[in-house]
């Protein structure tokens, strides 16, 4: 079945560093998203990445999807301990099925 | 609000003894799924509904059921817990079928003994 790898599964970077987080899929995909997970709260959407070779920009975040649409990174410039918690990418397989493969999530600590 | 309620948000419950976790959402949304969230495993799929009275397996079905006889509402059923069902369960709903963004509820935290 698809798998979508997320690596890495930890990150603690030093407040003002930058962080970077990628998935690979197994299959190619028809759209995907990513979400973020703060500590004891629930998955919140972040963005959706549909064509090949789009990047999307949002404040300090910047998100990419692959040309051959297997793959996607979220790159976090300048963290800031609000940027603390689990991210997430969902990926949704290409082909009319209706079911989402997430990654395994990237848990970011952020030290002050 | 827009908003997805899970219910209950913690229980503890014996091997054995049927459960129903229930989830409703007032966005008026086709699709809904229910997700278990392991340390080391992510968020994995259960079951997932594309509208009323359509409903699918996801990644791991086994020992669990689903209805969807409303569109508002999609209550996960365990008809014979196991302790390997202990976990972090979530409810989701969103407007289409993958290409709109999620919206999960609060998490209902099941242990079972």
């Amino acid at each position: 079945g698809q798998q979508v790898m997320q690596i890495p599964q930890y990150q603690h970077v030093q407040e003002g560093e930058d962080f970077t987080t990628y998935c690979n899929s197994s299959t190619t995909l028809s759209n995907i998203q990513w979400y973020k997970q703060r500590p004891g709260g629930h998955p919140v959407f972040l963005i959706q990445l549909v064509k090949s070779g789009e990047v999307k920009k949002q404040k300090r975040l910047t998100f990419q999807f692959g040309e051959a649409k297997k793959n996607s990174s979220l790159h976090i410039t300048a963290t800031q301990t609000t940027d603390v918690g689990t991210y997430f990418c969902a990926g949704w397989m290409i082909g009319g099925y209706q079911k989402v493969t997430f990654g395994i999530g990237t848990k970011l600590q952020v030290i002050p | 609000e827009a908003q997805v309620t899970q219910n209950p948000r913690y229980l503890i419950t014996v091997t054995g003894k049927k459960l129903t976790v229930t989830c409703s959402q007032n966005m008026n949304h086709e699709y809904m799924s229910w997700y278990r969230q392991d340390p080391g495993l992510g968020l994995r799929q259960i079951y997932y509904s594309m509208n009323v009275e359509v409903t699918d397996k996801g990644d791991v079905p086994e020992g669990y059921k689903v209805s969807r006889k409303e569109k508002r509402n999609f209550p996960l059923i365990l008809e014979s817990p196991s302790p390997n069902q202990t976990s972090l369960y979530f409810c989701a709903s969103s407007l289409g079928f993958g290409n709109t963004e999620a919206f999960f509820g609060q998490g209902t935290r099941l242990t079972v003994v």
